[in-house]
């Protein structure tokens, strides 16, 4: 199966880490992706991980993928209010083109 | 650079009627275009992926003679929601695929198009 969950909502306060965490129940995954929704726009991509990785860090961001407990998750250090959106991860899997599957998404809000 | 553009950003018709949304890659020749359908605060359902020159690949449950894609060009792709229902209301998302050498195949999203059918 390709079911990607994501909790739905996630509340921090402005300069405090968030952590959205995905979860994915197919192993054939070659990457995996975090993108960004802002209201009434398209996606943009945040960062992605190659499978064979753990971490990857990118400025206020970083991605860890736990393979065994297919469990993937998007820190953002030091919140700011610009960060909130919704939040998707995605995952391309081997032998799928480059066909995106994608999460539930997470709406993440910022409080001053 | 990987801009994609959609056009128009917000539609509205008549019920009937058909509507032309175009998806272009700006600055970069896309292998690959996708077309997704997103209803409110839920996630992006694929719709079909078009190569440029060949028939667009539709997910199931997807109509193809309802939503007509055209892959006319490796920087624009089209699509057509034939005699548009209120159902049809939604927000439509392209993107392009390009493989960029090392980092595997990344895709670049159109800012999306909002379909209102009354």
């Amino acid at each position: 199966g390709e079911d990607v969950e994501q909790s739905l909502f996630l509340s921090v306060r402005e300069g405090d880490s968030s952590v959205i965490n995905c979860t994915y129940t197919d192993s054939s995954s070659t990457y995996l992706y975090w993108y960004k929704q802002e209201p009434g726009a398209g996606l943009q991509l945040l960062t992605y991980i190659f499978s064979n990785m753990d971490m990857k860090q990118d400025q206020r961001l970083t991605v860890l993928l736990n393979k065994k407990d297919k469990h993937l998750s998007l820190r953002i250090a030091d919140t700011q209010t610009g960060d909130s959106a919704i939040y998707f991860c995605a995952e391309v899997l081997t032998g799928g083109g480059n066909k995106l599957t994608f999460g539930t998404g997470t709406q993440l809000k910022v409080e001053l | 650079g990987a801009v994609v553009s959609q056009h128009p950003s917000r539609v509205i018709c008549k019920s009937g009627t058909s509507v032309k949304i175009e998806c272009r890659s700006l600055d970069f020749q896309a292998t690959t275009m996708f077309w997704y359908r997103q209803f409110p605060k839920k996630s992006l359902m694929l719709m079909a992926t078009s190569n440029e020159g060949s028939k667009a690949t539709y997910e199931q449950g997807v109509e193809k003679d309802k939503f007509l894609i055209n892959h006319a060009s490796l920087t624009l792709s089209t699509l057509t929601v034939t005699s548009a229902h209120p159902e049809d209301s939604s927000f439509y998302i392209c993107s392009a695929s390009t493989t960029i050498a090392g980092d595997g195949e990344t895709q670049y999203f159109g800012p999306g198009t909002r379909l209102l059918v009354l």
